[in-house]
């Protein structure tokens, strides 16, 4: 089974919007922690937002919130007031921290969506 | 959180050559890894860069073909071998920090094989 699963693979919004980008996620470890990156075309990983298992609070950063329901297992990104910058290739990605017979600090990632902000 | 800088950025090579790609970190930290994105695709996890010692290879990679250096806290390399044009990639390198639980990467080695 997939860890990650991001089902749209490509995202429309217009600018000053706001745009909710989906992420379930697949563990049985208690602790973990999720992540969202963003690519630009240029190929790097920006890193957004991290929310750790234990966490009570929903993450936020800037623009950034992460939604997390843990008993549905989504973490899905909020991006408020899109911006035409904002226009790229999105990842969520978990991280097992008990280390049960995977690599431990491996992140696995889903397929990703590609956002794009139209003015 | 941590700055972490790639070289080269990008590189055009010819098949069966091998290319060296470098990480340097800006702090010291706790574990490096090797990410490899092919074309249209997600992050696959090549390697673990263990200080002082072997790599640990994820299924699939293996030493022969991805040979990993990691001498100090703050610097690895990744050594592509014999490259074919199934390995034009984007090659990562990312780092977790010991006092937070946040995973940074660096700007990638975008490598095409021709």
């Amino acid at each position: 089974a997939q860890k990650i699963t991001q089902t749209q693979p490509g995202m429309f919004v217009q600018e000053k919007e706001a745009v909710t980008l989906d992420c379930t996620y697949d563990t049985s470890d208690p602790s973990y922690g999720l992540f969202w990156y963003k690519q630009p075309s240029s190929g790097e990983m920006i890193f957004l937002i991290y929310q750790g298992s234990y966490d009570q609070q929903n993450a936020t950063e800037g623009r950034y919130s992460l939604n997390f329901q843990k008993a549905r297992k989504s973490a899905n990104l909020v991006i408020s007031a899109s911006q035409l910058g904002d226009s790229a290739m999105y990842f969520c990605a978990m991280r097992e921290d008990t280390n049960r017979g995977s690599t431990l600090g491996r992140l696995y990632f889903g397929r990703g969506t590609q956002l794009t902000v139209w003015p | 959180s941590a700055v972490i800088s790639q070289k080269p950025s990008r590189d055009i090579c010819q098949r069966g050559t091998s290319l060296t790609i470098q990480c340097q970190v800006d702090s010291q930290v706790t574990m490096m890894f090797w990410y490899r994105q092919q074309p249209g695709q997600s992050l696959t996890l090549i390697a673990t860069a263990n200080q002082g010692s072997e790599a640990t290879y994820e299924s699939g990679f293996v030493i022969d073909k991805f040979p990993i250096s990691r001498p100090n806290l703050t610097f690895s390399t990744l050594t592509v071998s014999n490259m074919s044009p199934e390995d034009s990639s984007i090659y990562l390198c990312s780092v977790m920090t010991g006092s937070s639980y946040e995973q940074y990467f660096g700007p990638g080695t975008r490598l095409t094989v021709t």
